[in-house]
């Protein structure tokens, strides 16, 4: 089956204790993203990889770092997490066509204490 | 600069009635749109999407969407609506230049048996 694999889907952490979130696809798929979904205010994109390692910055990159090291994986770092980085995480991929649309993962809810 | 609207936060139809869901964008040329479903727990579905051609595209789930450049809206319409499509609603625009995906902050549905 065609999917997005996120782990874990829930993590709760102290501030500044290092956590990675990790996202697989089984699609072959070129590009992947990083989204975190606010109340009110939507999908907002933290970083994006073109291809293997090819990153850029999305809306909202401050606090977090991702890889791209096999197409496949783009994992989420968090080096120190702050409670404002509470939120509820989507990873993302797609063919590398605009038109295609995303395939996303089942998300991943961060709670910074 | 891109930009999306769902200028309803909230809806609530009753079960078997239609449901029209607003979307508006804001894209100098011709838009990739698409519209998205996030059930409760769930991630991103794709519903449907549109770039050109026919104007009416019919998706997953009994769904279709209208563009209409003149108004700029990507409306979704469901003729009868089922308990089961009690979810988010997400519309979106690609843009083909910076590859970039930009969303609404959503509508959330609510369907009364």
């Amino acid at each position: 089956e065609a999917q997005v694999t996120q782990n874990p889907r829930y993590l709760i952490t102290v501030t500044g204790k290092k956590l990675t979130v990790t996202c697989s696809q089984n699609m072959n798929h070129e590009y992947m993203s990083w989204y975190r979904q606010d109340p009110g205010l939507g999908l907002r994109q933290i970083y994006y990889s073109m291809n293997v390692e090819v990153t850029d910055k999305g809306d909202v990159p401050e606090g977090y770092k991702v890889s791209r090291k096999e197409k496949r994986n783009f994992p989420l770092i968090l080096e120190s997490p702050s409670p404002n980085q509470t939120s509820l995480y989507f990873c993302a991929s797609s063919n590398g066509q605009v038109g295609y649309g995303y395939t996303f993962g089942s998300g991943t809810r961060l709670t910074v204490v | 600069a891109q930009s999306v609207t769902q200028p309803d936060i909230h809806i609530t139809v009753s079960e078997g009635a239609s449901l029209e869901l607003r979307c508006n964008y804001s894209y100098g040329a011709t838009p990739y749109l698409f519209w998205y479903v996030q059930s409760p727990g769930q991630g991103l579905q794709l519903l449907l999407k549109y770039f050109s051609g026919d104007t009416l595209v019919q998706g997953i789930k009994g769904f279709e969407a209208e563009f209409k450049r003149s108004q700029s809206s990507f409306n979704l319409r469901k003729p009868s609506v089922h308990w089961s499509d009690a979810a988010e609603y997400f519309c979106a625009v690609g843009d083909s230049g910076t590859y970039k995906y930009i969303f609404g902050t959503g509508t959330r549905l609510k369907v009364l048996a």
